[in-house]
């Protein structure tokens, strides 16, 4: 069946590291991937979306790229701030509307 | 938009007692999902609907939950009787078949509800 995995958190960095957060899928056909985050105390956002092989999604400085000979989606930030700590999901959507969500990778951003 | 309206926001009640949470999905959206979230078991799907017809309710735990969907602009999902173990964020989701947007799911600002 259809499956996403993330790396385990929790990951500290240093403001201004770069962070980069695993995510590599299984899935039949061609998924749509997604990046959400989630604020403490709110929703799931989106991030970021790529719908084929090679897209690139990008949005505040975060990118992920679809590689689907690696079938993976790592999520990587150049220069990371204080306010971008918050619960990071990957995601999967494969032939129907619902999404497969990895577990949770939560980071934290020390000043 | 006023995005994905979930009320209330938290809900304490006692071990036995009836609780139904409610979803106010955006206009025009075709699918509607109910998440539950806690520490131990992460993100679960629980139901979803397109059109207002049930598709997949594979992850609702147990008879105890029950979900509807009457009207385009209204979903319920009920815990009768409620138990502790039922502690959690609800979440609710929309999404639409096309456009732009098609497929991402926006998501509310979650109910916590809390069994005693």
């Amino acid at each position: 069946g259809n499956s996403v995995t993330q790396m385990e958190g929790p990951v500290t960095l240093s403001e201004e590291a770069f962070l980069t957060i695993n995510c590599t899928y299984t899935a039949t056909g061609y998924p749509s991937l997604f990046w959400y985050v989630q604020y403490p105390g709110e929703g799931l956002q989106l991030l970021l979306k790529a719908t084929k092989a090679d897209d690139k999604g990008s949005n505040k400085g975060f990118e992920a790229t679809y590689r689907k000979e690696t079938t993976s989606f790592h999520l990587e930030k150049g220069s990371v701030q204080v306010s971008d700590s918050a619960v990071y999901f990957c995601a999967l959507s494969a032939g129907t509307y619902k999404y497969i969500f990895g577990t949770g990778t939560r980071l934290k951003v020390l000043a | 938009d006023a995005g994905v309206i979930q009320s209330p926001r938290h809900e304490v009640t006692e071990m036995g007692q009836e609780v139904t949470l409610r979803c106010k999905p955006i206009s025009g959206h075709d699918y509607l999902f109910w998440y539950r979230q806690t520490m131990m078991r992460g993100l679960e799907l629980l139901i979803y609907f397109n059109n207002n017809v049930p598709i997949d309710d594979s992850g609702m735990p147990e008879d105890r939950f029950s979900a509807k969907m009457p009207n385009a602009s209204f979903s319920t999902l009920k815990i009768q009787p409620s138990e502790p173990r039922d502690s959690a964020v609800y979440f609710c989701a929309s999404s639409r078949e096309g456009g732009l947007a098609k497929n991402i799911q926006y998501f509310g600002a979650g109910t916590r509800l809390s069994v005693l």
